[in-house]
């Protein structure tokens, strides 16, 4: 079945950076895009961005460009999300979510999230 | 840039039909969303895809209680019959020139 596997809580001070992996299986990997989406505490859903698998391209939220950094590695089929300069309003969830096949930009699949906590 | 508006909440009787809706900006009637279903401490779930002439896909295992429709700038969610596990947050999604918007969450509750 298709799954979405995130890595652990990470606890960050400000201006540091944090690495999210997600990794993907039951489905071939460089079929579909993969959104990142966060949720601060008690807050809704806001989208940061997404990656093709593919070829790597990406789109971000402008809110998050030259913040954050959006990678892939075909051969563990794995993506990373990078949040640079951190703040304490980083703090949140963070979820991966893949796109759909007719359309990559709603998701069809999401990850357990991971919590990245920020603060001094 | 669309923008789509959630009531913040609404409440129902366990049995009782409930619809959500979640309203498309001017300019956008025409725009596809997607639903999700948050419970609570838990990820979101897809629900299902849902067009402006009302056509839905849903999500793997999404039982048949749950339903979409379109009327202009408004997209629904129904749950036909209410059950307790369906007390959770609803966010409706779009998507527009390679970004993605969600709406701000309509919390059910389940009475």
């Amino acid at each position: 079945q298709v799954q979405l596997v995130q890595s652990g809580a990470e606890v960050k001070k400000p201006g540091a950076s944090v690495k999210v992996s997600c990794k993907a299986s039951g489905y071939t990997f460089t079929g579909y895009y993969m959104h990142w989406v966060r949720q601060a505490p008690g807050q809704g859903l806001e989208w940061m961005g997404w990656i093709n698998p593919n070829n790597g391209g990406t789109n971000s939220a402008q809110k998050f460009q030259g913040r954050v950094t959006m990678t892939r590695d075909t051969s563990i089929s794995t993506v990373y999300m990078e949040l640079s300069r951190l703040r304490s309003d980083d703090t949140a969830v963070y979820y991966c979510a893949r796109g759909s096949s007719s359309t990559p930009y709603y998701m069809d699949v999401w990850g357990k999230g991971t919590t990245v906590t920020v603060s001094s | 840039q669309v923008v789509l508006t959630q009531s913040p909440s609404a409440s129902a009787s366990l049995g009782a039909p409930v619809k959500l809706t979640c309203t498309l900006s001017s300019g956008h009637s025409s725009y596809a969303i997607a639903w999700h279903q948050q419970q609570p401490e838990k990820g979101p779930r897809f629900l299902m895809k849902l067009t402006s002439d009302g056509s839905h896909i849903k999500g793997d295992g999404i039982p048949d209680r749950f339903s979409g429709s379109s009327s202009g700038a408004e997209r629904y969610l129904t749950i036909s019959s209410l059950q307790s596990e369906d007390e959770a947050d609803y966010y409706c999604q779009t998507w527009g020139t390679g970004t993605v918007v969600f709406g701000g969450g309509t919390k059910l509750t389940v009475l």
